[in-house]
């Protein structure tokens, strides 16, 4: 069974940009996961889609903002890039609802912005 | 609401060593604990999970944790570190709606 995938891998963007980041998740999962993750705030929970249906959304800016289609796949948007969007992006697909069951991560998307 | 300690963000250990790591959590309801590791520019690898059956959990690669409801603990534990030990290790609890994770702990292994 294929794991997470998440592109792109690496992503060079300017302040001011937007960008969309991609995550399809292990065939038959249900919930996707978004994380942040940064060598100052370490691991950041973004939010949790569920059936194509935002479930649980943690402490961002409302430039951040994600979706799920109805094959499970999930995109997270970031509008007008500040530097300090800077980060490792973790998408993590489960089963079911992301708290009854473990999480499994994709390699991540490393964006940068200049 | 839920949340996880990680005493010490850094450890250091001999090969050979023990290799324990701390995690204590606070839960209002039945913690489902984990332990993720995260190798460098990788995603995070479920090591092993507790989810209420025996209190004694055995992972991957040689890893174990024991969930102590009176001290609220699940420390992490290795009987002899490997060079490829070397990452940075999550612990998380979940109460069945949302996970939490711990700041981590970067293991390093000293030949």
């Amino acid at each position: 069974k294929a794991g997470v995938t998440q592109t792109p891998r690496y992503l060079i963007k300017t302040r001011g940009q937007q960008v969309t980041l991609s995550c399809s998740p292990i065939s038959g999962h249900r919930s996707v996961s978004w994380y942040q993750q940064t060598p100052g705030q370490g691991l950041q929970f973004l939010f949790e889609y569920f059936s194509e249906t935002q479930r649980n959304k943690g402490n961002f800016p409302g430039r951040f903002s994600g979706r799920q289609f109805s094959n499970s796949r999930s995109e997270m948007n970031v509008s007008t890039l500040e530097l300090g969007d800077s980060a490792l992006y973790l998408c993590a697909s489960s089963l079911d609802r992301q708290g009854l069951n473990e999480q499994f991560f994709g390699p991540g998307t490393r964006l940068t912005v200049l | 609401a839920q949340s996880v300690t990680q005493l010490g963000s850094h450890v250091s250990v001999s090969e050979g060593a023990l290799v324990l790591l701390r995690c204590n959590y606070s839960s209002s309801v039945p913690p489902y604990l984990f332990w993720y590791v995260q190798y460098p520019n990788q995603g995070l690898q479920l090591l092993l999970k507790y989810t209420s059956a025996a209190t004694l959990v055995k992972g991957i690669n040689g890893f174990e944790a024991e969930f102590k409801k009176s001290e609220t603990s699940f420390h992490l534990t290795k009987p002899s570190a490997h060079m490829s030990d070397a990452a940075e290790y999550f612990c998380a609890v979940s109460d069945r709606q949302n996970f939490v994770f711990g700041p981590g702990t970067r293991l390093s292994v000293l030949p």
